[in-house]
Formats: structure tokens, C-alpha cells, sequence
């Protein structure tokens, strides 16, 4: 039971390239998330999924699109890097949204240059 | 709008000294408080949930409090192994689905 991992763990992009983050999870949880951690800053909602094949967004959603073909599987992409987006993009996912804890995955650091 | 706020931004103690990290929120009705443990380039790990004022938690060396207006984590004769970034996160009845609002943590160091 591998829980939630995430792909890649680095990258390094030039301004303008587009990349997707991949997130999987093992658990059977309907819910998925991504959110960005900055120096200084709380960890910030982008976007969420509450089920295969429906996405929402988040907090901070302007510049990344996510897509949920598959219960376990949750992409979030990148169309045209900005060095704004240099942070660390962490998955979760939980059972239910309400009162249920959500388990983070290792995180890809993602730097923009 | 829903806030938290944690405190102090950073906290050293020698190792065997106790003392409490606090998590203060402002939510427009809270459905739960999360406390999660960061270490450095790993994801937060999860550490306790606390839904009602009274409750309380503990996991060896910590115990989580909760009030109307704040939580306190609480760390006993601590450890250099307990060094690391403590966050916490409210959900609210007025978020967005499962939203959780992140404090900016707490950054413990344990020295020997």
C-alpha cells in the first residue's frame, strides 16, 4: 500500500514550457487535491476533484488545468510555465470531504527559470 | 473569512524541555482541526483530527487540545527526533468541499 505518491519528485522548466504532474493514490479515495506550498505561506488549494471525471477549482486555480480520467489518478498541468509557479506542488486525497483527514503525498519541487 | 494563525514561527528547546505550539482560527463553523508533522522536502504527515471544543488527543509525546478559539499541541520532554515543521488546518461548514485552511507552521528544533 503505497498511499499517495507523486511524479516527478524535481524539475526544472523554462518559462513557457508546459509539463504535467502526475499524482496516484492506492486507497480508494474519492476525493484529490493539489495544492502549493511557498516559502512563508500556508499550503493554498489549486484545484480538486470529487470524483473520476469531475474537477473544481481551488484557491489559487489561474495557470494550471487538472484532469480525473481515473479514480486513482490526478494530473495537474502546467500549459505555459511562469516563474510564479516555482514551488512545491503537494497531492492528497481522502475518503469524503467532510471531517475526513486528507493524506499528502512527497511533493514535486518544481522551479521555473 | 476563515483564518488560522500559529505561533511562535519557530521554537527551540533542549531536548526533555516541554512546551506547546498554538493554532489559533477564525472559521465561520469549524468541522474539524487537522495537525500535520512536515519534515524538510517530505510531505505533511497527519498527526491528529479534533472536531469539538474538550476534545483532546495523544500520540507519545503529543497531545492535541482544542477550544472554541484555538488548539494547542502540546509536546512532552520532546525529543531531537521531534524536530520539524508542525502545521495545522481548519475545515469550515463555509468552505469550499474539504478545503482545508493552512496555518504557515511551526518550525520546532530539538537540540540535545
Amino acid at each position: 500500500n503505497a498511499g499517495v505518491t507523486q511524479t516527478p519528485k524535481f524539475r526544472v522548466l523554462k518559462t513557457g514550457q508546459s509539463m504535467t504532474l502526475l499524482c496516484a493514490q492506492d486507497m480508494n479515495h474519492e476525493y484529490m487535491y493539489w495544492y502549493r506550498q511557498d516559502p512563508g505561506m500556508g499550503l493554498r488549494l489549486i484545484h480538486y476533484s470529487v470524483g473520476e471525471g469531475t474537477t473544481a477549482k481551488g484557491e489559487v486555480p489561474d495557470g494550471y488545468n487538472v484532469s480525473r480520467l481515473k479514480k486513482q489518478n490526478f494530473l495537474l498541468g502546467l500549459e505555459s510555465a511562469a516563474p510564479s509557479q516555482t514551488s512545491v506542488y503537494f497531492c492528497a486525497s481522502s475518503y469524503r470531504e467532510t471531517r475526513e483527514t486528507q493524506y499528502f503525498g512527497p511533493g514535486t519541487r518544481l522551479l521555473v527559470l | 473569512e476563515d483564518q488560522v494563525t500559529q505561533s511562535p514561527e519557530a521554537l527551540r528547546l533542549q531536548e526533555g524541555e516541554s512546551s506547546s505550539l498554538n493554532c489559533s482560527y477564525t472559521v465561520s463553523g469549524l468541522r474539524g482541526l487537522f495537525w500535520y508533522r512536515q519534515d524538510p522536502g517530505k510531505g505533511p504527515e497527519f498527526l491528529f483530527t479534533l472536531y469539538s471544543a474538550g476534545e483532546e488527543k495523544e500520540k507519545e509525546r503529543l497531545k492535541a487540545t482544542l477550544t472554541k478559539k484555538e488548539s494547542f499541541l502540546h509536546i512532552t520532554a520532546p525529543k531531537p527526533e521531534d524536530s520539524a515543521t508542525y502545521l495545522c488546518a481548519v475545515q469550515s461548514r463555509g468552505s469550499t468541499l474539504g478545503r482545508l485552511y493552512f496555518g504557515r507552521g511551526t518550525q520546532l528544533t530539538v537540540w540535545p
